[in-house]
């Protein structure tokens, strides 16, 4: 199993960043997909589920901001992140349940991807 | 949300055994999970449903509990599991973290 993120960087306020992982190694198609985020020198903070038939949802503090969605064709997760705030600095990094449900564990993770939100 | 409280740091010896504890704010049943993260390396899973060994883990490390107390020893512990301890519960919702335990070795 491997998971790569990518398309973080340096982004304003307000503006908005769109985040990918692709995956490998195991049946994209089949596993419910997280984002999971840490602020520098935080903690772990869980931030969206998409299921193996794409139903979603979201921590509170993204909800209507954050858009987790997929594509099964491209192996590939993807996390649209729009109005961004201060607060949303972190690494983001994607993460394969280990089963197809909701409260699995996160059995694998990605390298994660710097998002910095800053004027 | 359910808040995850555990010690924020230990120190212990090569070859001792440790054991860090998580604290739920509501019952988990056993729908707790264990995370090691090395300094600038993503976590990774060693404990699910509580006491199950994710594979590829060694044997030293084991899980306990129920409800809203549970426990991850090491025993021995080695040099190479200086990290940051995470737990994380499933079973309410949203999934959240500990602010995780530092272990330090002496």
């Amino acid at each position: 199993v491997q998971l790569v993120e990518s398309g973080g960087g340096l982004v304003q306020p307000g503006k908005s960043l769109k985040l990918s992982c692709s995956a490998s190694g195991f049946t994209f198609s089949s596993y419910g997909m997280h984002w999971i985020r840490q602020a520098p020198g935080k903690g772990l903070d869980w931030v969206a589920y998409i299921s193996s038939s794409s139903g979603t949802v979201y921590a509170d503090a993204v909800k209507g901001r954050f858009t987790i969605s997929r594509d099964n064709a491209k192996n590939t997760l993807y996390l649209q992140l729009n109005s961004l705030k201060s607060e949303d600095t972190a690494i983001y990094y994607c993460a394969r349940s280990l089963m197809d449900y909701y409260s699995s564990p996160f059995a694998y993770w990605g390298q994660g991807t710097l998002v910095t939100v800053s004027s | 949300d359910t808040v995850l409280t555990q010690s924020p740091a230990l120190a212990v010896s090569p070859g001792e055994r440790v054991t860090i504890s998580c604290r739920a704010s509501e019952s988990v049943s056993t729908l707790m999970h264990w995370y090691q993260q090395k300094p600038g390396q993503q976590p990774t899973l060693l404990i699910y449903l509580a006491s199950n060994l994710e594979s590829g883990v060694p044997a030293r490390f084991s899980g306990s509990g129920s409800g809203t107390d549970f426990t991850l020893t090491i025993d021995p512990v080695e040099a190479d599991d200086t990290a940051t301890y995470y737990c994380q519960q499933s079973w309410n919702d949203p999934p959240t973290f500990g602010a995780g335990t530092k272990l330090e070795l002496k």
